[in-house]
């Protein structure tokens, strides 16, 4: 069966240092991998997906991910946090059934960015 | 283009009470989601709609229905609230394809007394 992992409830990091939030995966196939943001009291947006081709995605905000398949990892990364990246980030994988497309995700269980100016 | 919109926004219940949560979506997508969120755990999907007049399963259907009304609507009813039922939830909806990321709904927050 398909399943995402964030291994990290919260992450803190100070504005204008790097942050990466992490994510693994399990999957049969081609795994196709996506990242959402949800600010507080709003539904999620997409940030970036990553489906075949260049390791490196980038994505909004100046949000990036490097797909890493002997890892089985898709973290989610920024040069720079600002105070306003401050969001619940979901990893999410393609479900698969053998090879039919259900067209559904799996989230993970989220991870809180704390940016601290 | 509104995207996808969800009313209503709050609802409290009584235990055993009935409602529908109701989604619409003006991007001319071919599949929309139920999800529910509750804390630690993530997004669950509660049902999908892959095309206009399929419904599916997801991981937590019961105590659930849906309905797809057209190709942008898709309504999610409580028969009998409980409270294990209190939760935030969430419509998505997406393009035909396995590729097409998913666009949300602002929410629900339903709380069952």
């Amino acid at each position: 069966a398909q399943s995402v992992a964030q291994p990290e409830d919260q992450v803190n990091v100070a504005e204008g240092n790097p942050l990466t939030v992490k994510c693994t995966y399990s999957v049969s196939g081609n795994p196709y991998l996506f990242w959402y943001v949800q600010y507080p009291n709003r539904g999620l947006q997409f940030l970036l997906k990553y489906i075949t081709g260049d390791n490196l995605v980038k994505g909004s905000y100046g949000f990036e991910a490097e797909f890493n398949k002997s890892q089985t990892s898709f973290h989610l990364k920024k040069p720079s946090a600002l105070v306003s990246d401050s969001a619940l980030y979901f990893c999410a994988v393609r479900d698969r059934i053998g090879s039919s497309n259900t067209g559904k995700l799996i989230f993970g269980q989220g991870t809180t960015l704390q940016v601290k100016p | 283009n509104a995207g996808v919109t969800q009313t209503p926004k709050f609802q409290v219940l009584k235990t055993g009470q009935s409602m529908t949560l109701q989604c619409a979506q003006d991007m001319n997508h071919n599949s929309m989601y139920w999800y529910r969120q509750d804390p630690g755990m993530g997004l669950r999907l509660i049902y999908y709609s892959a095309s206009e007049g399929t419904t599916d399963k997801g991981e937590v259907p019961n105590g659930y229905n849906v309905s797809r009304l057209n190709k942008r609507e898709f309504s999610l009813r409580l028969e009998s609230a409980a409270p294990s039922q209190t939760s935030v939830y969430f419509c998505a909806s997406k393009l035909a394809g396995e590729v097409a990321e998913q666009y949300f709904g602002p929410g629900t927050r339903l709380t069952v007394t």
